[in-house]
């Protein structure tokens, strides 16, 4: 098994341009979410799903949209980035309703925003 | 919203002593708090689960703590290697399975 898998692992983009995040994960997980790493600042959720069609607001969810259309995929997109967005951002996964929920992370994807 | 306190200075300390990270919180106490390894250009990775129900949890070297009276947390590593050289991340739940709100780490260096 893969586990949670991120594409791309890194990208430059101008501001004000466009790109969608893939995260995928085949452990047949429920729960699928969105993070944002900064230094010092800790993961902070963009957003998340509990399911296979549902999306939801984490913390940080502004000038970022998600959609769950598969059960294993879960996309993040930046519609005009920003320089703000700079940072790695973390896909997770966790099974539902087992306990504990941990979550799986995917390695990361370093995006920089000029 | 959960407020998490973690030591953002690196700990550093000698191969075979105990470390002791801290996770404090404000506001509701969790149902479970769980802690996670970070390695450097890595993901996070999950050690630890503990329910607010019980005091202490053991694996292997590791083992966690949960007051909830004083809402706040330990980890220890026992007989620390420069291979646990990493950051650690606490996180709690928000009660109803949904999310966790994670602190933002302690960097641990254990030096030979």
């Amino acid at each position: 098994n893969a586990g949670v898998t991120q594409t791309p692992k890194f990208r430059v983009l101008k501001t004000g341009q466009s790109m969608t995040l893939l995260c995928a994960q085949d452990m047949n997980h429920e729960y699928m979410y969105w993070y944002r790493q900064d230094p010092g600042m800790g993961l902070r959720l963009i957003h998340y799903s509990v399911g296979e069609g549902t999306t939801a607001k984490g913390e940080v969810p502004d000038g970022y949209n998600v959609s769950r259309l598969k059960k294993q995929n879960f996309l993040l997109g930046l519609e005009s980035a920003a320089p703000s967005q700079t940072s790695v951002y973390f896909c997770a996964s966790a099974d539902w309703p087992g306990y504990p929920n941990e979550q799986f992370f995917g390695p990361g994807t370093r995006l920089t925003v000029l | 919203s959960q407020k998490i306190e973690q030591n953002s200075e690196a700990l550093n300390i000698q191969e075979g002593k105990t470390a002791t990270l801290t996770c404090n919180y404000t506001n509701y106490s969790p149902a479970y708090l769980q802690w996670y390894r970070q390695d450097p250009g890595r993901g996070p990775v999950f050690l630890l689960l503990i329910r607010e129900n019980e005091k202490e949890k053991r694996k292997e070297r590791l083992k966690v703590t949960f007051d909830t009276t004083l809402k706040q947390s330990l980890f220890h590593i026992t007989a620390s290697q420069p291979a646990d050289s990493a950051t650690y991340l606490c996180a709690l739940d928000d009660n109803a399975g949904n999310m966790l709100t994670f602190g933002g780490g302690t960097r641990l260096m254990v030096k030979p």
